[in-house]
């Protein structure tokens, strides 16, 4: 099946540095990446979508130039936090997805726990 | 726009009792309905998915949903539970808009009890 992976699976930081969190499709072609925080016990929420090549597009409320999210390639999307504030702990996932196939279904990474002290 | 609402925060049940989660949700375009589930500290899996053809659809593992379009509903059921079914359960939808960005719901917590 189709494998999405992301590194780091947790990180801790302080705050004022900046963080990249790593999202990778081991075995299928992702020409739409996704990028989601959840809060503890709460839903996922929409960051951003990003197509191989082109600049991401955020969803309203998220800042762009806090989140730099990067897809460079086919198979590797970044998100960048930036200059991290404790408020910016969070639990981010991604999802990957290969337009070319009728499924539309999005494969979930395993998810990366910020941590910014 | 697409919205998903998932009506019980929260679901306890004892163990091979039966549970139905609810969904329900908004599209003026087609959709796909997802359910995916998630153990304490993990990414989500897919549960269960309906893209098109039979509105019943299954899992491997025992659950079903079933796709009311009159009702915009996308109800999951299990008709006895585990306690390893434990965990936090999104209904999600996705459509022909937005570049297919999919939606979650705030998820429903089942507590499956001894």
């Amino acid at each position: 099946g189709a494998v999405v992976s992301q590194h780091p699976s947790w990180v801790i930081c302080k705050s004022g540095t900046s963080v990249k969190i790593e999202c990778r499709s081991l075995d299928f072609q992702a020409t739409t990446m996704f990028w989601y925080r959840q809060f503890p016990k709460q839903s996922l929420m929409l960051m951003a979508t990003s197509n191989e090549g082109s600049k991401a597009t955020y969803e309203q409320g998220v800042e762009k130039d806090k989140f730099l999210i990067n897809h460079a390639s086919l198979t590797l999307s970044t998100l960048t936090v930036t200059s991290a504030h404790p408020e910016d702990s969070s639990f981010y996932i991604c999802s990957a997805r290969d337009n070319r196939k009728a499924s539309y279904e999005q494969y979930f990474g395993p998810g990366t726990r910020l941590t910014v002290t | 726009a697409q919205s998903v609402t998932q009506l019980d925060s929260q679901v306890p049940v004892f163990e091979e009792a039966p549970v139905e989660l609810r969904c329900n949700y908004s599209s003026s375009v087609s959709v796909y309905l997802f359910w995916y589930v998630q153990y304490p500290n993990q990414g989500l899996q897919l549960l269960l998915k309906y893209l098109s053809g039979s509105t019943l659809v299954e899992s491997i593992n025992g659950f079903e949903a079933e796709f009311n379009k009159s009702q915009t509903s996308f109800h999951l059921r299990k008709p006895s539970v585990h306690i390893s079914d434990t965990a936090e359960y999104f209904c999600a939808v996705s459509g022909n808009t937005g570049g297919f960005k999919t939606i979650f719901g705030a998820g429903t917590r089942l507590f499956v009890k001894a």
